[in-house]
């Protein structure tokens, strides 16, 4: 079955520093790359998304790098912020598919 | 208006106890799923339903039984709760034809005592 894999599974930073979390994924069809943030006590919501058409895409300090031919795409965060703080999680899978299966997490901790 | 919404948000309840957490989005998609979220936080598959079909159904015991009587409900029943039942269970809805990503219901936090 799919193995999906995530580095580091906690990451402590200073605000203002940057943060890069990596996902390896095994199935060679994925073609969706999402991340996915919960907050304390929250629900997971989805923050950015690549297809595998693209090599990379930003959203304001948010964005994802993706290497499909070593199968792990990478979450990083500039300019961290006390907000910033949550569980990430990546969910490599096939666009349409309907399964879902999430990496471990990452905890995320920004002190100011 | 919320998009995924189930019910409750919270339950105690005694081993050997019964129970069901309801489930119902308006999003209009077409695939519900139920995860597992243990005290380490890992957001484990338990089932994934399409058009009311069970697509997935994860290494789940029996005792869990999940129940879609329409494409905008997925239900999930649990027979018999033991203590490692507890954790917060999440409802999730996502459409085939509009990608993967995944809206999330609010969670519900079991304990069993």
């Amino acid at each position: 079955g799919e193995n999906v894999e995530q580095h580091p599974s906690t990451l402590s930073v200073q605000e203002g520093d940057s943060a890069v979390i990596k996902c390896t994924y095994s199935d060679s069809a994925s073609n969706y790359f999402p991340w996915y943030k919960q907050e304390l006590g929250k629900r997971p919501q989805l923050i950015i998304d690549i297809r595998s058409n693209v090599g990379e895409k930003k959203d304001q300090r948010i964005a994802v790098t993706l290497n499909k031919t070593a199968k792990h795409f990478s979450l990083h965060i500039t300019e961290t912020q006390p907000e910033d703080s949550a569980v990430y999680f990546c969910a490599p899978s096939r666009w349409g598919y309907n399964k879902l299966i999430f990496g471990a997490g990452t905890r995320l901790a920004v002190h100011p | 208006d919320t998009a995924v919404s189930q019910t409750p948000k919270y339950l105690v309840t005694q081993m050997g106890n019964d129970k069901s957490i309801k489930c119902e989005q308006n999003l209009g998609h077409d695939t519900m799923y139920w995860y597992k979220q243990d005290s380490k936080k890992f957001l484990k598959i338990m089932f994934s339903y399409n058009n009311k079909e069970l697509i997935i159904n994860e290494t789940v015991p029996n005792r869990f039984s999940p129940k879609s009587p329409d494409k905008a409900h997925l239900n999930l029943h649990i027979n018999s709760l033991e203590l490692g039942d507890s954790a917060v269970y999440f409802c999730a809805s996502s459409h085939r034809d509009r990608g993967s990503e995944a809206f999330f219901g609010q969670g519900t936090r079991l304990t069993v005592v």
